[in-house]
C-alpha cells in the first residue's frame, strides 16, 4: 500500500504567519491527494482535493500544491481557528491511506 | 452536505461484540458509498470497511475481515458496523464518512471504542 509521510509532526506558528505543511507519498499518486483539518471532538473537514482544489466553503487562505509524490498545504495569514491537526490522504491506489498528521500549534 | 452522527462506542472486554451506528441527515444518503475509518491512540487514520450505495458491495481491511460486518439501511439513513471478537488493537475512535469521488467529504465526530479487560 502507499505510505503517506507528513512533516513536521508538530508545527509551531503565530497568528498572522504563513504555515507550510508537507506530505510525501511512497509512490506516484498523480494528483489524487486530499487534505483534511481535524479539531479535537469535531468531525474532520475536507479542505483540499485533487491536490489543489479547495472544497466547498474553504477560505482562500488555504491552498494546496504538488503532484506525483510531493505535496504541500499552505495556510496564509493564520487565524486562531486554524490551529488543529492536518492530515493528508491519497486516493490514487486502493486502499486509500492517510498520513500521520501535522499538529499545528500556537 | 450531510450530517453524520456516530453512536454505540464504549468499553468492552476482549472477545466481546459491539455495534456502531451512524445516522445521516441532510442529503441523499443512498446515493453514496460509505466508509468506517478508525484512529487508534497515537496512530494515523486507517480505513476499516466500505459499502456501496446500494449495500451490495462490501470490503474490509485485512485486520478486521471475518470479524466486522458493515451494513446500511437506506430507508432509515443509517450505517452500521457490527464488531465481533474484539481485540485490544481494535481500540480506536471510529468515524463514519461519506465517499465522494474517492475523497471523504463528510465525517462524523467519532465514537470511542475501548477494548480492555
Amino acid at each position: 500500500e502507499v505510505v503517506m509521510t507528513q512533516s513536521p509532526a508538530i508545527l509551531s506558528v503565530s497568528p498572522g504567519e504563513r504555515a507550510t505543511l508537507s506530505c510525501r507519498a511512497s509512490q506516484n499518486i498523480n494528483s489524487y491527494l486530499a487534505w483534511y483539518q481535524h479539531k479535537p471532538g469535531q468531525a474532520p473537514r475536507l479542505l483540499i482535493y485533487g491536490a489543489v482544489n479547495r472544497a466547498t466553503g474553504i477560505p482562500a487562505r488555504f491552498s494546496g500544491s504538488g503532484s506525483g509524490t510531493d505535496f504541500s498545504l499552505t495556510i496564509n495569514s493564520l487565524q486562531s481557528e486554524d490551529f488543529a491537526v492536518y492530515f493528508c490522504q491519497q486516493y490514487n491506489n486502493w486502499p486509500r491511506t492517510f498520513g500521520q498528521g501535522t499538529k499545528m500549534e500556537i | 452536505q450531510v450530517q453524520l452522527v456516530e453512536s454505540g462506542g464504549g468499553v468492552v472486554q476482549p472477545g466481546r461484540s459491539l455495534r456502531l451506528s451512524c445516522a445521516a441527515s441532510g442529503s441523499t444518503f443512498s446515493d453514496y458509498y460509505m466508509f468506517w475509518l478508525r484512529q487508534a491512540p497515537g496512530k494515523g487514520l486507517e480505513w476499516v470497511a466500505m459499502i456501496s450505495s446500494d449495500g451490495h458491495n462490501k470490503d474490509y481491511a485485512d485486520s478486521v475481515k471475518g470479524r466486522f460486518t458493515i451494513s446500511r439501511d437506506n430507508s432509515r439513513n443509517t450505517l452500521v458496523l457490527e464488531m465481533n471478537s474484539l481485540r485490544a488493537e481494535d481500540t480506536a475512535v471510529y468515524y463514519c464518512a461519506r465517499d465522494r469521488d474517492r475523497r471523504f467529504d463528510s465525517w462524523g465526530q467519532g465514537t470511542m471504542v475501548t477494548v480492555s479487560s
